[in-house]
């Protein structure tokens, strides 16, 4: 049973434009969401994390968005650069625990 | 920090055999976690440790998937008897057992079962 579903497998980008990845959540007893980023032959690397008291976390490029009536969040990249290119992951679970659930994954591509 | 080490990269097997995946986590950081990603069905959690002790195996798939942490700084998933449909990466991971603690992942074993 997939409680964390990302259903775009892909998405390609023009390099300066932003890009979006969604995610979905079927279990709304999470309370913390995380996003990893993954290069081929390497393991997923954490990106940014957001808990469920806010709506919205900032690091740089990257915002996380949270919509928990929706059970819904999204990462944005702005500018979008080439090397962003990679499988990015969204993972929910507890801030009480590491019990993180990940979604299948989107394959994002920033063309130059 | 030399990171979570997996072993080892590549194994290429045939059905029926035993498979041995071995994890080293980062030092000091007391949850480990076995994944495994799939097409179909991204990154699955399989198992996770809290001080050596398994928390939650739920996600093992069968009997034939067994894993170990007989010390802070090594654990173990084994498969016996292999099948070709547990070809796939299999990811260990760690982390402190400290609210919003994130996970620090190895590179994988890439597995194959022919």
């Amino acid at each position: 049973d997939q409680q964390v579903k990302q259903n775009s497998p892909s998405l390609s980008v023009q390099e300066g434009r932003i890009s979006i990845l969604n995610c979905d959540y079927t279990n709304s007893m999470f309370d913390y969401f995380l996003w990893y980023k993954k290069y081929p032959a390497e393991g997923p690397t954490f990106l940014i994390s957001i808990s469920s008291i806010k709506d919205k976390n900032e690091d740089g490029r990257f915002t996380v968005f949270l919509n928990k009536s929706a059970k819904h969040l999204s990462l944005h990249i702005v500018p979008s650069q080439p090397g962003d290119s990679a499988v990015y992951f969204c993972a929910a679970g507890y801030l009480s625990n590491n019990d993180m659930r990940f979604g299948a994954g989107t394959r994002l591509t920033v063309k130059p | 920090d030399a990171g979570v080490i997996q072993s080892p990269r590549h194994e290429v097997t045939e059905m029926g055999q035993e498979v041995t995946l071995r994890c080293k986590p980062i030092s000091g950081h007391n949850s480990l976690f076995w994944y495994r990603q799939t097409m179909m069905r991204g990154l699955e959690l399989l198992i996770y440790f809290n001080n050596n002790v398994p928390i939650d195996d739920s996600g093992m798939p069968e009997d034939r998937f067994s894993a170990k942490m007989p010390n802070a700084s090594f654990s173990t998933l084994k498969i016996q008897p292999s099948e070709p449909r547990d070809s796939a990466v299999y990811f260990c991971a760690s982390s402190l057992w400290r609210a919003g603690s994130p996970l620090h992942f190895g590179n994988g074993t890439r597995l194959t079962v022919t």
